[in-house]
């Protein structure tokens, strides 16, 4: 069974860095694009970054360009995301999303539940 | 960017009465070399993360209920839950994997009338 638990949320003061974890099983994960999308409280999905199976290409929405780094650790199923220069508007439950296909070009066919980042001083 | 638009932002229907919800593309997202939508929709029931339901506009995914259905190319697409059940209550959100920035659009919200 395909599966996803996020780590790493918290709360942490503006301009501080939390780096998020998402182990995957049930697949072979290096076989897949994986994705972070975050969903502010009561509010809708955005997406954030994406990363091929390889880890050989990375994008990232305007939004968090520059601050955010997403990476793989194919050896030990696992994606990251590394996020500094935290801004309040950045609290938000950041999810991990498993790709249909090892390309960053493709839906997100299994999700994890998610892990909750606040930013507050 | 892509910006995604869905019609209309909430909708109560009868139990086994039709859904339709709309989603609107500013680009299209029909691949050339390949002739598939890039567009999918998911499902997301409060407190879970979502779930795909359909992609490349209408392929359903497997397991779910064939009372969803996608329809669409280019730069207009449609979800229909044909018969609507109360386990369908939930916000429905379309999605471009075109071009990055990979946009959803705001969600649409089904209840039970």
């Amino acid at each position: 069974e395909v599966h996803m638990l996020e780590s790493g949320g918290g709360l942490v003061q503006p301009g501080g860095s939390l780096r998020l974890s998402c182990l995957g099983s049930g697949f072979t994960f290096n076989n897949y694009a994986m994705n972070w999308v975050r969903q502010a409280p009561g509010k809708g999905l955005e997406w954030i970054s994406s990363i091929t199976g390889s880890g050989d290409r990375t994008f990232y929405a305007d939004s968090v360009k520059g601050r955010f780094t997403i990476s793989r650790d194919n050896s030990m199923n696992t994606l990251y995301l590394q996020m500094n220069s935290l801004r309040a508007e950045d609290t938000a439950e950041y999810l991990c999303a498993k790709g249909q296909s090892s390309s960053d070009y493709s839906a997100s066919d299994y999700w994890g539940q998610g892990t909750l980042v606040t930013v507050s001083s | 960017d892509i910006v995604m638009t869905q019609s209309p932002d909430s909708l109560a229907v009868f139990l086994g009465e039709r859904a339709t919800i709309n989603c609107k593309s500013s680009q299209s997202v029909l691949h050339s070399s390949n002739n598939k939508n890039y567009l999918a929709w998911y499902q997301q029931k409060p407190g879970q993360p979502p779930k795909l339901l359909i992609y490349g506009a209408s392929t359903r995914e497997s397991g779910v209920p064939d009372r969803f259905g996608g329809s669409g190319s280019g730069t207009n697409f449609t979800l229909t839950i044909s018969s609507l059940q109360a386990e369908d209550v939930a916000v429905y959100y379309c999605q471009q994997h075109f071009s990055v920035p990979f946009t959803f659009g705001p969600g649409t919200k089904v209840d039970i009338k």
